[in-house]
């Protein structure tokens, strides 16, 4: 079992739906979750982070965690064809002492048709 | 410099030839990491750094040599390129446990 899994994909939404990416993870202990966004040939950048449970919204971007179903999501509301990219799922291990060691998800691509 | 700069953007090397993947950054980030990204395979660490003068193994490191003589720099070297170690190279950097990380452009290298 891979430590964070992500819905394969591709995830095809059209232009003003809610497109809903999904994260599980293997390690209990993980206290900090990361969604970064990667458009095809650039660097991953961040666009959410959440610590507690329930849900973080930041515009169009809702994060939601559930650690003890060991789950995270992220909502993409009235989807722009400009969220096509690949989204990735990070994970911080509380047990771990080196800082920032993320371990990342495969990500799951979204399309959004106009 | 705003972030992280890699260099170069991109290189097409030959098989057997020493090769170093220049990183800098100028956030004075105590950590700093090598991912590779393939096709499927997503992001998969290769060295990272805690501090200047510490280094340690990601999931991949076999070919793969960091050093960390400053807080700016983390170049990454490959002794002697295979094929395989044809990828996207991305250097990362963060500070502090709960923080995430910045990426920098991202060096494409293929090895022939």
């Amino acid at each position: 079992q891979k430590e964070v899994e992500q819905n394969s994909g591709p995830l095809s939404v059209p232009e003003g739906a809610i497109a809903s990416l999904n994260c599980t993870y293997s390690d209990r202990v993980s206290q900090s979750f990361f969604w970064y966004r990667q458009y095809s040939g650039k660097s991953p950048e961040l666009i959410m982070s959440i610590y507690s449970n329930g849900d973080k919204e930041d515009g169009r971007f809702t994060a939601q965690l559930n650690k003890a179903s060991q789950y995270v999501s992220l909502l993409i509301r009235d989807s722009q064809p400009s969220d096509s990219a690949t989204y990735l799922c990070a994970v911080n291990p509380f047990y771990n002492t080196n800082a920032g060691k993320s371990t990342f998800g495969d990500g799951t691509t979204l399309t959004v048709k106009p | 410099i705003a972030g992280i700069t890699q260099a170069p953007t991109s290189q097409i090397l030959a098989a057997g030839r020493r090769m170093t993947l220049r990183c800098t950054q100028d956030m004075r980030h105590n950590a700093m990491y090598w991912y590779r990204q393939d096709l499927g395979l997503g992001l998969r660490l290769i060295h990272y750094s805690n501090t200047a003068g510490t280094t340690g193994k990601g999931e991949v490191p076999d070919g793969y040599s960091v050093s960390r003589a400053n807080t700016d720099d983390f170049p990454l070297t490959l002794a002697s390129a295979v094929p395989s170690q044809t990828s996207v190279y991305f250097c990362a950097s963060s500070d502090g446990t709960l923080i995430p990380q910045f990426f920098g452009p991202g060096t494409r290298l293929t090895v022939l």
